[in-house]
């Protein structure tokens, strides 16, 4: 099955700074790739999300990248504010009717003010 | 447009009890999918329903646990005889179904036994 690893699993920027954080996936069916924010006590947010046929996809202040032929995927916040403040997890899927996702193991960002 | 409600918030059982857990997608919502998280981890894949049918169920363990999505009313997840190792949070997810589709996620269940 597919497996989904995840770096860094902690990660401090100073407020205004860009973060960065990678994933590698072993399925090459895989199409699919979200990233979801999850702040305490809460349930995961899809932030943003990619398919293969896609190389990099902006929304605002976030981007996410996909090298299909490497198996990673990466997401870029740029102009980091406190309320970035949270824990990032990617995931992966073969999509199309079953969004059956595989998570990495998070990456818990703080913004420091 | 509410999200996904899933009660309870807060879950305390005694080993040997049963829990259930229940999830109301969001409305239009005809697939569920079920989550857990253990503290400091991922979300592993439990369990993906339509209604009235189990599409998946690979994530989930073969004893104990049950899950069900009705015609009518929530999705349960059942889980007979709790033991400690059941302590997580559940997640619930939801997405229109067909091709393509996100899921959206509830803000889960955090189940404890003591």
């Amino acid at each position: 099955g597919e497996n989904v690893e995840q770096h860094p699993s902690t990660l401090s920027v100073q407020e205004g700074d860009s973060a960065v954080i990678k994933c590698t996936y072993s399925d090459s069916a895989s199409n699919y790739f979200p990233w979801y924010k999850q702040e305490l006590g809460k349930g995961p947010q899809l932030i943003i999300d990619i398919r293969s046929n896609v190389g990099e996809k902006k929304d605002q202040r976030i981007a996410v990248t996909l090298n299909k032929t490497a198996k990673h995927f990466s997401l870029h916040i740029t102009e980091t504010q406190p309320e970035d403040s949270a824990v990032y997890f990617c995931a992966a899927s073969t999509g199309f009717g079953n969004e059956k996702l595989t998570f990495g193991t998070g990456t818990r960002l703080t913004i420091i003010p | 447009n509410a999200g996904v409600m899933q009660n309870p918030r807060h879950l305390v059982r005694r080993r040997g009890q049963e829990a259930r857990l229940r999830c109301s997608p969001m409305k239009g919502h005809s697939h569920v999918y079920w989550y857990r998280q253990l503290p400091e981890e991922g979300l592993k894949f439990m369990v993906y329903l339509q209604k009235e049918n189990i599409i998946d169920e690979s994530g989930m363990p073969k004893e104990r646990f049950s899950a069900e999505f009705p015609k009518e009313g929530p999705s349960i997840l059942r889980i007979q005889q709790v033991v400690r190792g059941d302590s997580a949070a559940y997640f619930c997810a939801s997405s229109p179904g067909g091709a393509a589709e996100k899921l959206f996620f509830g803000s889960g269940t955090q189940l404890s036994v003591l």
